[in-house]
């Protein structure tokens, strides 16, 4: 079936270092890949989602890079801030059916 | 930006009772999704619709059942709530198309007691 598996439940770092969030999945055809963030007390939004060329999606410092190679679409910032602690979901869409299928989550908490 | 409105967006039930959490979308979207968040599990597919009188299975469907109305309006109900029911529940809908994003209401927080 298909599926996201996201490793890590909290990821804790301190401002102005690095962010990746890892995201692996598993689908039977090519699906597309989304990244969606959750801050307190607030519904899940759109963060970015994969494109079906090589281009990169990017958004709000955000990026993720789609590997079909290794099944992964690891979320990425070169620079944390305070602002970006929040829960973050990869999904994904799967061809053939209309399942919207997401991974456990990461809780991002970003220190000064 | 789309909308979809749950109500109620707090409720309180005993184990045993009739629950209905109802949920609208006024963005004329195709498919409708209602999940359950649960710490460490993340968000799990209870049901989703592609139109009015369609419901097909998702991946936690134990215990619940749906239904869909109109293209508007999706509903889902626990006719036997138990204390492992008590969780926050979104609805979400989406246009047609693979690429499309998924938009949320801002939840239901349901508790069994």
């Amino acid at each position: 079936g298909d599926s996201v598996t996201q490793t890590e439940g909290l990821v804790t770092l301190t401002e102005g270092l690095p962010v990746m969030l890892n995201c692996t999945y598993q689908s039977t055809y090519s699906p597309f890949l989304f990244w969606y963030v959750q801050h307190l007390n607030e519904a899940p939004k759109l963060l970015l989602k994969s494109f079906t060329d090589n281009k990169r999606p990017e958004h709000q410092g955000f990026h993720a890079t789609l590997h079909k190679s290794s099944s992964s679409f690891h979320l990425q910032k070169s620079s944390a801030q305070l602002s970006d602690s929040a829960l973050y979901y990869c999904a994904l869409s799967p061809t053939g059916n209309y399942k919207y299928v997401f991974g456990a989550g990461t809780r991002l908490k970003v220190i000064a | 930006e789309a909308a979809v409105t749950q109500s109620p967006r707090n409720k309180v039930t005993v184990t045993g009772g009739n629950v209905t959490l109802s949920c609208r979308q006024t963005n004329s979207h195709n498919y409708m999704y209602w999940y359950r968040q649960d710490t460490g599990h993340g968000l799990r597919l209870i049901h989703y619709s592609y139109g009015a009188g369609n419901l097909q299975i998702g991946d936690v469907p134990d215990g619940y059942k749906a239904t869909r109305t109109t293209q508007e309006d999706f509903f889902l109900l626990l006719e036997l709530a138990s204390p492992s029911q008590t969780s926050l529940y979104f609805c979400a809908s989406r246009a047609g198309g693979r690429a499309t994003e998924v938009f949320f209401g801002k939840g239901t927080r349901l508790t069994v007691v």
